[in-house]
């Protein structure tokens, strides 16, 4: 059963530490998208890539943050340094562009809960 | 992208038929109208697309009155099992250079 994995899925840290997140995609998908989910705040855009290249990271503090895919299997983001702000589940969801009788669904992992102390 | 606008919350009770409606007035024309589901501590499931009438599926069913300006999904008969939060979201797809965001959604609650 293809899934989103993402690494780690809980992480613990002291502000000014370095985190990454780590998600792999659904083989076949050529989208990516990284959200952010607070009671707050709700589920925030954060950046999402088109075959590996980034279409839109305007939702991401970029002082801070930054988003890669270095290959198709997988799709990165850094929080250099992290603050307590940054505290979080953080999303990544790959797809499709919707096609013949496919609405183009998003697949999402199951997050990585970032505390930063 | 249109704005959208849910109920914050709403209460059912199991075998019942929810509703849940979304207002979207600026509802642009290659904009679609999509519906996630989303239990804790998991990340947001598809459950239905629509862009005009009416769109059913093995989970739910998505209706859209001509002027698109507002949009219900349909659950029928909910179980404890459907207690979620329910997001609309409407937008150009996103192989047309949209990108998918999530409002503050509708947190069901079914009651046995």
């Amino acid at each position: 059963d293809a899934r989103v994995t993402q690494t780690p899925r809980d992480k613990v840290t002291e502000m000014g530490q370095e985190v990454t997140m780590r998600c792999q995609p659904i083989l076949g998908h050529n989208t990516v998208f990284w959200y952010r989910q607070t009671m707050m705040q709700g589920l925030e855009l954060l950046a999402y890539f088109r075959n590996r290249a980034p279409l839109d990271d305007s939702g991401m503090p970029k002082d801070r943050f930054s988003a890669e895919m270095p290959d198709a299997t997988l799709a990165t983001l850094k929080i250099q340094p992290s603050e307590p702000r940054d505290s979080a589940v953080y999303f990544c969801a790959s797809g499709n562009p919707p096609g013949q009788g496919d609405p183009g669904e998003l697949f999402f992992g199951e997050g990585s809960r970032l505390t930063v102390l | 992208l249109a704005k959208t606008t849910q109920p914050i919350s709403m209460d059912s009770y199991e075998g019942q038929e929810v509703n849940i409606t979304c207002s979207h007035n600026n509802i642009a024309t290659n904009d679609y109208i999509t519906w996630y589901q989303q239990f804790p501590s998991q990340g947001p499931r598809f459950i239905i697309q629509g862009y005009k009438t009416k769109v059913t599926n093995e989970v739910a069913s998505l209706f859209i009155p001509a002027d698109r300006k507002s949009s219900t999904l349909s659950l029928p008969r909910v179980s404890l099992s459907d207690t979620a939060v329910y997001y609309c979201l409407v937008g150009p797809i996103y192989n047309q250079g949209g990108k998918l965001i999530f409002g503050q959604g509708t947190e069901l609650s079914v009651k046995p």
